[in-house]
């Protein structure tokens, strides 16, 4: 157990949906990173936070958001969803966010869109 | 856009044999990482290299950062079918984005 807690595991949702996926960081952890793990391929970053603020950013598509809260959790928002959104979402955390982070990540959401 | 790519992609073996997976990009790293994944699970860290030339052993896994640290290396000794799963390398780079960004992986599969 990685610390790092995902809801829900699995969605199922209809193209053009709306959908929220959480994350709850490791106790202590400050930073937040969502990834993104279609089918037998590797992780594509999407965002990053780091105590509330983002911090990086990457292939995020502006139908997607996201949002670090007070309390250090985490929400992915995926709207007008695609068939294409259908993947394994990742959040993973870390200490601080810096260079030589090590991040632990959660077990996934895995959404299927039909 | 930096890359770190990994060979091969996929590896099939037999129970006993040694392998060896391999992380590459054009631009040095501040540090590499390497996960493990098996299906319907996150990545699990394995390793964290930081120092060029660096050798960090787990039990049957080698791990090498090359002295440039563009490259690095995970060997398994004697694999088991225990190992098999999706081998990951994660790098940050000494400029651009803070994230980690990760290679394809490799996909490996031990024969028992």
């Amino acid at each position: 157990d990685s610390g790092v807690t995902q809801t829900p595991k699995h969605l199922i949702t209809a193209t053009g949906q709306r959908v929220t996926l959480r994350c709850s960081p490791r106790s202590g952890d400050l930073s937040v990173y969502w990834y993104q793990q279609s089918l037998d391929q590797g992780l594509q970053f999407l965002i990053q936070y780091y105590n509330g603020e983002e911090r990086a950013k990457g292939n995020i598509l502006e139908r997607f958001s996201a949002q670090q809260f007070p309390d250090l959790h985490s929400e992915l928002n995926l709207s007008s969803l695609e068939l294409g959104d259908s993947a394994l979402y990742f959040c993973a955390s870390s200490v601080t966010g810096g260079e030589f982070t090590e991040a632990f990540f959660g077990q996934g959401t895995r959404l299927t869109v039909v | 856009t930096q890359l770190l790519e990994q060979s091969p992609q996929f590896l099939s073996i037999q129970e006993g044999e040694n392998l060896t997976v391999y992380c590459n990009s054009s631009s040095v790293f501040s540090s590499l990482q390497w996960y493990r994944q098996e299906p319907g699970e996150g990545p699990v860290l394995l390793v964290t290299v930081v120092t060029g030339g660096e050798v960090k052993k787990l039990k049957r896994l080698t791990f090498q950062f090359g002295d440039a640290r563009k490259d690095s290396s995970l060997h398994i000794t004697a694999a088991q079918p225990g190992d098999t799963g999706l081998y990951l390398c994660a790098g940050a780079w000494t400029t651009g984005r803070r994230a980690l960004t990760f290679g394809s992986g490799t996909r490996l599969q031990v024969q028992p």
